[in-house]
């Protein structure tokens, strides 16, 4: 069974630039979350979708937004970048329903220059 | 908000003795608790989770908790030096919130 697939692995952007990320869960998984890892913050919640629909939010800027297609795979974006986006992005998969344990992709290692 | 305290070590045991790594949490609503381990550079792995009081066994791993004191807890027996990482309790409100981490332990396992 096929895990939880991030790409890009790496990216490198320049402050007030965009980026998308993107993550395949989980074959059968309908539940994506998104994480902000840093050495300081430590694994922070972006947002959850869940059939196509966000389903809950944590506390940052509208700056970082998200969607979620029909197969369930999801995509990250980040507008205007700054500095402080420099981290480690996480995607969750998770089948949705009452049990939520949530396996991680690999990640992918944003830098903001 | 939900907070979650672990402590930040390092945490060094010897191999072969029994680590033990704690969490507490403000949010008494949390009802679903996950034990991860992160290997420096690598993302974190699911190793554990419990949602009733008391303990659950896996292998070399127990996790144990107890919600009246709001504290879960992850033994380790038998360690050894590939147990060494760093480990998070996250939490989980149910329904449709997603997970709350603690900062994380930083485990050695000196051979």
């Amino acid at each position: 069974k096929a895990g939880v697939t991030q790409t890009p692995r790496y990216l490198i952007k320049t402050r007030g630039q965009q980026v998308t990320l993107s993550c395949s869960p989980i074959s059968g998984h309908r539940s994506v979350s998104w994480y902000q890892q840093t050495p300081g913050q430590g694994l922070q919640f972006l947002f959850e979708y869940f059939s196509e629909t966000q389903r809950n939010k944590g506390n940052f800027p509208g700056r970082f937004s998200g969607r979620q297609f029909s197969n369930s795979r999801s995509e990250m974006n980040v507008s205007t970048l700054e500095l402080g986006d420099s981290a480690l992005y996480l995607c969750a998969s998770s089948s949705g329903d009452v049990r939520p344990e949530a396996f991680f992709g690999q990640g992918t290692r944003l830098t903001v220059v | 908000q939900k907070e979650v305290e672990q402590n930040s070590g390092p945490l060094s045991v010897p191999e072969g003795a029994i680590a033990s790594l704690n969490c507490t949490y403000s949010d008494r609503g949390s009802q679903s608790f996950f034990w991860y381990r992160q290997y420096s550079g690598k993302s974190p792995e699911l190793i554990m989770f419990i949602y009733s009081n008391g303990d659950k066994e896996d292998g070399r791993f127990t996790a144990q908790l107890n919600k009246a004191s709001q504290y879960v807890s992850l033994l380790i027996r038998d360690s050894q030096p590939s147990d060494s990482a760093t480990y998070l309790c996250a939490l989980s409100g149910g329904g449709a919130d997603g997970l709350t981490f603690g900062k994380g332990t930083h485990l050695i396992i000196q051979p």
